[in-house]
């Protein structure tokens, strides 16, 4: 059973398009994240969600929307695409002090 | 901005012990040190973490010096396959977040 696991996998598309990126946790985990992973490989925090509310909320633009429909999903919603936004994006979840477990990434592609 | 320093990159030879080091001078009493990796494009994984006893598990073994100031990761006999970006990153656990540095490039060569 893959712990953490999102879809897709790859994505692309077209500018000013809206996607959406689902990821799903089976760990029993509490608190799950969304990183931004761009060209240059800098892993960068977007939101954290601690049992659906979100605790974290790093200066991203408004057009990125997470939603916590419970707590063991953390989806990602992009509005009005543009070619910047391309990256991979990981989602990750954590309990305590224990180490984050990491998806296996969507890699985003704007066109 | 990360709390810790790491040298861009080591080799390491098949077989042999990897020491990776990582300093982090400002970590506060209540920040664990957390090492991850990331082979190519994969999602990284979490190694190992400590707050101030040396620690091991199946994968690495954890050495924090006695002040806290710096940290060293031992892999044991590495294989071709721990080539990795190894981030050393500190953490106060619960919900707040990983600030992933530039982290270290490991090439174990045959």
């Amino acid at each position: 059973d893959t712990a953490v696991s999102q879809t897709p996998k790859y994505l692309v598309t077209q500018m000013g398009n809206d996607k959406s990126i689902k990821c799903e946790q089976n760990l029993g985990h509490d608190t799950m994240y969304w990183y931004k992973q761009d060209s240059k490989k800098f892993l960068k925090i977007m939101f954290s969600y601690n049992n659906k509310e979100l605790i974290i909320n790093e200066t991203v633009p408004n057009r990125f929307s997470p939603k916590s429909p419970d707590k063991a999903h953390l989806n990602l919603h992009i509005n009005s695409l543009e070619l910047g936004d391309s990256a991979v994006y990981f989602c990750a979840s954590r309990q305590g002090i224990y180490g984050y477990t990491f998806g296996s990434g969507t890699r985003l592609t704007v066109v | 901005d990360a709390k810790t320093t790491q040298p861009p990159s080591m080799d390491c030879a098949e077989g042999r012990a990897a020491n990776l080091p990582c300093n982090h001078s400002t970590i506060s009493g209540n920040e664990y040190v957390y090492w991850y990796r990331q082979i190519h494009s994969q999602g990284p994984q979490y190694i190992i973490h400590g707050l101030k006893n040396n620690e091991t598990n199946e994968m690495a073994s954890l050495i924090i010096t006695e002040d806290r100031k710096s940290s060293t990761l031992i892999l044991p006999h590495a294989p071709l396959r721990d080539t990795a970006v190894y981030y050393c990153i500190v953490s106060a656990g619960g919900s707040e977040k990983l600030v992933f540095g530039k982290g270290m490039k490991l090439t174990v060569n045959p």
